[in-house]
């Protein structure tokens, strides 16, 4: 059953300490997003790639977000140093972009959910 | 720029049917909707592709008007599993590629 892999599930920090968060995207995608949810502001696009390529990451503070592909199978956000406003869930997705450009299923992780102390 | 959704909130009775709409100020590429229960991940319902296409799944179906820049999803004698937050999902290709989630609508689904 394959499935995208985000870690950790849960991650409680204080202010100004630097937090990763990994992901596994299913194989054989092409395609990796980062989306961070508030309840005030919805799903929000941080951050794409396409073939391990950043396509866009207009989405993402760039002064203390970043947000790598080192190989295919790992893809990572950073945010350094964190703030108390950078709390919310943070999902990672893959999907598979075929011949067109188009879109197929986005596959979301469960998800990692952080708190800045 | 974020697509505008459709009700904000409904709340319904098993058996009722709902309506939401997802509305871009920009020429969509595709739309996908999504359905997200509390404290889950969102989880694909159907994609809609350019060509004024409607789809179904079960009881859910959709469809989408380019020219409108708009889509709706159609929720038939809705189930108390039909519970969550319903999200859209636009391509924009307008340049530069752009994938952008509309403000989701919460529906309740009451026995």
């Amino acid at each position: 059953d394959a499935r995208v892999t985000q870690t950790p599930r849960h991650k409680v920090t204080e202010m100004g300490q630097e937090v990763t968060m990994r992901c596994q995207p299913i194989l054989g995608h092409n395609t990796v997003f980062w989306y961070r949810q508030t309840m005030m502001q919805g799903l929000e696009l941080l951050a794409y790639f396409r073939n391990r390529a950043p396509l866009d990451d207009s989405g993402m503070p760039k002064d203390r977000f970043s947000a790598e592909m080192p190989d295919a199978t790992l893809a990572t956000l950073k945010i350094q140093p964190s703030e108390p406003r950078d709390s919310a869930v943070y999902f990672c997705a893959s999907g598979l972009v075929r011949f067109g450009g188009q879109l197929n299923i986005q596959y979301f992780g469960a998800g990692t959910r952080l708190s800045v102390l | 720029q974020q697509p505008v959704q459709s009700p904000q909130a409904v709340i319904l009775r098993e058996g009722e049917d709902a309506v939401i709409n997802c509305s871009s100020s920009k020429a969509l590429y595709s739309v996908h909707w999504y359905r997200q229960k509390h404290g889950e991940a969102p989880v694909f319902l159907m994609i809609l592709l350019k060509g004024g296409e409607q789809k179904g799944h079960e009881k859910i179906s959709a469809s989408f008007n380019e020219k409108k820049q708009q889509s709706s999803l159609y929720l038939t004698a809705s189930q108390l599993s039909y519970s969550g937050t319903y999200f859209c999902g636009t391509e924009i290709i307008s340049g530069t590629y752009k994938y952008i989630f509309g403000t989701g609508t919460r529906l309740k689904v009451l026995a």
